[in-house]
């Protein structure tokens, strides 16, 4: 069983371009995140959910938009896509930190990798 | 100051010997200190974690040594293996807020056989 899953895996489009990125975890997890990794491998943390809602919301574009329509999915819509959105996106969870002796791990996807044309 | 540097950016060990990779932070309100792995086209693994009330914490043949007053740690991998092959990212977060896990810049360890 996958843990945390991510689709698609890769995502090739052009400039100006609107794209969706989706992740779901099966752990039982109340928060989610998204990271970026750039070609330097380079992890930046994007935004975190808990329980559906925002509680980080880095200096990233608005272009990029989250969505979590329950605690076990959380999606990432990019609006007008640039060169620079090429990157690996890594969607991650983990549990709440009252409830679980390994509360800071998180679980990631295996990542999807966008390139921008 | 949220940063975590590490070093060095790569590093290449023979089959046999230890590997070494130092994270120095700047705020001290981090508690918790994770190392991931990261093998070419997954996501990161958490591979071992420490908490700043110990000076040391060893899982197999990985060793975190933590020093609180020097705001540095770093990952000691012995009888490094062709296996252990992967980009390792040492991480601080503060256990006060919600989890944002600040990660160093990564290293890349190539062992060879």
């Amino acid at each position: 069983d996958t843990a945390v899953s991510q689709t698609p895996k890769y995502l090739v489009t052009q400039m100006g371009n609107d794209k969706s990125i989706k992740c779901e975890q099966n752990l039982g997890h109340d928060t989610m995140y998204w990271y970026k990794q750039d070609s330097k491998k380079f992890l930046k943390i994007m935004f975190s959910y808990n329980n559906k809602e925002l509680i980080i919301n880095e200096t990233v574009p608005n272009r990029f938009s989250p969505k979590s329509p329950d605690k076990a999915h959380l999606n990432l819509h990019i609006n007008s896509l640039e060169l620079g959105d090429s990157a690996v996106y890594f969607c991650a969870s983990s549990a709440n930190l009252r409830l679980s002796g390994r509360s800071y791990e998180q679980y990631f996807g295996p990542g999807t990798r966008l390139t921008v044309t | 100051q949220q940063q975590v540097k590490q070093s060095p950016q790569s590093l290449i060990v023979q089959k046999g010997g230890i590997s070494i990779i130092n994270c120095a932070y700047e705020n001290t309100a981090f508690d918790y200190f994770p190392w991931y792995q990261q093998f070419p086209g997954k996501g990161p693994a958490l591979l071992i974690a420490i908490r700043p009330d110990v000076s040391e914490k060893k899982e197999g043949r990985f060793t975190i040594s933590f020093n609180k007053s020097a705001k540095q740690f770093s990952l000691h991998i012995m009888d490094s293996q062709p296996g252990d092959s992967a980009t390792y990212f040492c991480a601080a977060t503060n256990s006060g807020g919600y989890q944002k896990v600040t990660f160093g810049t990564g290293t890349k360890l190539q062992v060879i056989p």
